[in-house]
């Protein structure tokens, strides 16, 4: 089983659509992260939530809002998406010990 | 969290020891030193990481420096599938932590 699963894997959408990305992860961690990865490959953490409550947010725009139903379950919702917002995006969770397991990605295209 | 600096690339033979260098000279007391890579667009893999012993997995190992402003990956015998970005990050444990990727080494192992 995927430890951490994110879907879909690819989206392709228009200017000013609303699009969601979900996150799962099987591992019983308290803690999950957003990151972003752009065309340059720079990661960039986005959000973390901790047992449901936001604990990380990185001065995303207004029109993304992370939502956390349970703590296995984090995802992303983008509102009114522009160019600039494509990339892949990376869900993580973080164990006690420290080590980040990452999913496989989301590859964002806006057109 | 502190700031590493890596160098951008490297190459290394099949076969041999690839040994990649970082730097963290603002390291904190508390700041454990990780290593992550990615192979090519796929999620970040966790390898590695140390306070202040040096330490060894299946792996890799972690050389850190006796006054912890640098740190080595080695890979013993590196192969094709090595090929990735290598990523040093310097951060405090805990469910705050920002885990901040910067640029990494892109290892390209050779023939």
């Amino acid at each position: 089983d995927t430890a951490v699963s994110q879907t879909p894997k690819y989206l392709v959408t228009q200017m000013g659509n609303d699009k969601s990305i979900k996150c799962e992860q099987n591992l019983g961690h308290d803690t999950m992260y957003w990151y972003k990865q752009d065309s340059k490959k720079f990661l960039k953490i986005m959000f973390s939530y901790n047992n449901k409550e936001l604990i990380i947010n990185e001065t995303v725009p207004n029109r993304f809002s992370p939502k956390s139903p349970d703590k296995a379950h984090l995802n992303l919702h983008i509102n009114s998406l522009e160019l600039g917002d494509s990339a892949v995006y990376f869900c993580a969770s973080l164990p006690n010990t420290g080590e980040l397991f990452f999913g496989e990605g989301s590859r964002l295209t806006v057109l | 969290d502190a700031k590493t600096t890596q160098p951008t690339s490297m190459d290394c033979a099949e076969g041999r020891a690839a040994n990649l260098p970082c730097n963290h000279s603002t390291i904190s007391g508390n700041e454990y030193v990780y290593w992550y890579r990615q192979i090519h667009s796929q999620g970040p893999q966790y390898i590695i990481h140390g306070l202040k012993n040096n330490e060894t997995n299946e792996m890799a190992s972690l050389i850190i420096t006796e006054d912890r402003k640098s740190s080595t990956l080695i890979l013993p015998h590196a192969t094709l599938r090595d090929t990735a970005v290598y990523y040093c990050i310097v951060t405090s444990s805990g469910t705050a932590s920002k885990l901040t990727f910067g640029t990494g080494t892109r290892l390209q192992v050779t023939l």
